[in-house]
């Protein structure tokens, strides 16, 4: 157990709809991480906070945004989904932002969405 | 161009059969270099950091050790369940510190 929990585990929506995940980071962890991984795809970095502020932009559509709130979870909202949306999106915490030594981060278990 | 290249893409074995995963980079001013085990359908879950050519750690069956272009995963005496992807990052001040990620090597230990 990383310690890094998001929810839901499992999520099914259709088309156009508008979903929200959660991730509640490692206690202690101030910066969370968003990651998209879909089958047979490497891992792709979507968006970075640290300690409540946006930190780092990946590839991330303007369809989807995130937010971190004071007690450091965090929340990806994506919307107008499209088919190839689904996939499964990892959010991991660590202790520092980037650039800093020992900044490890700790994935959560992934929640899986599928848009049909 | 930072970038991150991970071999072979699949890797099977007997069990007991050593072996060496490779991680190869082009970055400029690296700062750490990150292995993660992934199951299918889990989370990335962290192995080991690497901050300086010539470093190398440790755990259970598995050894990493960095140089300056690559890096390695030894695996020792495998067993099944070290079945898994094992996925390299690297953390460059070229890339804003953020972590660029390889594709991952398959590993596959048959009994």
């Amino acid at each position: 157990d990383s310690g890094v929990t998001q929810t839901p585990k499992h999520l099914i929506t259709a088309t156009g709809q508008r979903v929200t995940l959660r991730c509640s980071p490692r206690s202690g962890d101030l910066s969370v991480y968003w990651y998209q991984q879909s089958l047979d795809q490497g891992l792709q970095f979507l968006i970075q906070y640290y300690n409540g502020e946006e930190r780092a932009k990946g590839n991330i559509l303007e369809r989807f945004s995130a937010q971190q709130f004071p007690d450091l979870h965090s929340e990806l909202n994506l919307s107008s989904l499209e088919l190839g949306d689904s996939a499964l999106y990892f959010c991991a915490s660590s202790v520092g932002a980037s650039g800093a030594m020992n900044t490890e981060a700790f994935f959560g278990q992934g929640t899986r969405l599928t848009v049909v | 161009e930072d970038q991150v290249t991970q071999s072979p893409e699949a890797l099977r074995l007997q069990e007991g059969e050593s072996s060496s995963l490779n991680c190869s980079y082009t970055v400029s001013g690296l700062r750490g270099l990150f292995w993660y085990r992934q199951d299918p359908g889990k989370g990335p879950e962290f192995l080991f950091t690497l901050y300086s050519a010539g470093e190398e750690k440790e755990k259970e069956r598995l050894k990493a050790t960095l140089t300056k272009k690559e890096s390695f995963l030894h695996i020792t005496a495998p067993k099944p369940e070290d079945s898994a992807t094992y996925l390299c990052a690297v953390q460059a001040a070229g890339s804003n510190y953020q972590l660029i990620w390889g594709a991952g090597t398959k590993l596959i230990i048959k009994p």
